[in-house]
């Protein structure tokens, strides 16, 4: 059972260079989203998405980009990596917001080094 | 922004005890609240799901309660393990597109 999956799990990036933190989940579920975790601070939501086609912004979202083409994959991209985006991030699933009950699914994170 | 608050901190308890931690989010526009049990390097594993004042939830040692009116939820473990040490996390959602995290409770049990 793959879940929630998250690559790469480490990266070291220089400031001002781009990436993107790929994360898919074989579950079908409608609600994805992305977290970073930092200490002292818990997790923080940067973007959310509720299906395909449609993002929307979390808590922490500046410095970074979503996209939902398809209900499997939710990618997050660094524009211009700075040092205060150096975290531990999270990606999450779950089926629908619909229904409160649901259980959310993370990955198994992502540990990003901006020098 | 909805704001969720864990005390205490961090927690060092003598294996064989009992302990337990609060979760505190605001009362109004209640949506749902989460437990996660959250180990170094790996994924936050989800204890409870609670979304009905009054809901008691218990999975082996571990329980949890919840007062939707006066915003507050309480996580129990009976007779701590040393492999119960791990950060636990509680989310809260007034909407059910965004939930926002606590800071954790660390929780430490010595043998």
């Amino acid at each position: 059972n793959a879940g929630v999956t998250q690559t790469p799990k480490f990266q070291v990036l220089k400031t001002g260079q781009s990436m993107t933190l790929q994360c898919a989940q074989d579950m079908n579920h409608e609600y994805m989203s992305w977290y970073r975790q930092d200490p002292g601070m818990g997790l923080r939501l940067i973007h959310y998405s509720v299906g395909a086609g449609i993002t929307d912004q979390g808590e922490v979202p500046n410095g970074y980009n979503v996209s939902r083409s398809t209900t499997e994959d939710f990618p997050l991209r660094l524009l211009s990596a700075a040092p205060s985006q150096t975290s531990v991030y999270f990606c999450a699933s779950s089926y629908s917001r619909t229904v409160p009950g649901n259980t959310i699914y993370f990955g198994e994170g992502s540990w990003l080094t901006v020098v | 922004i909805l704001n969720v608050e864990q005390s205490p901190q961090s927690l060092h308890v003598q294996e064989g005890d009992s302990t337990n931690f609060t979760c505190s989010f605001p009362s109004s526009n209640f949506y749902a609240l989460h437990w996660y049990r959250w180990e170094t390097a790996k994924s936050p594993e989800a204890l409870f799901v609670m979304t009905l004042n009054g809901d008691e939830k218990k999975k082996g040692r571990i329980s949890a309660t919840l007062n939707t009116k006066e915003g507050y939820s309480y996580l129990y473990i009976k007779g701590s393990q040393p492999e119960d040490s791990a950060t636990y996390l509680c989310a809260g959602s007034n909407t059910g597109n965004q939930f926002y995290f606590g800071t954790g409770t660390s929780l430490t049990v010595i043998p």
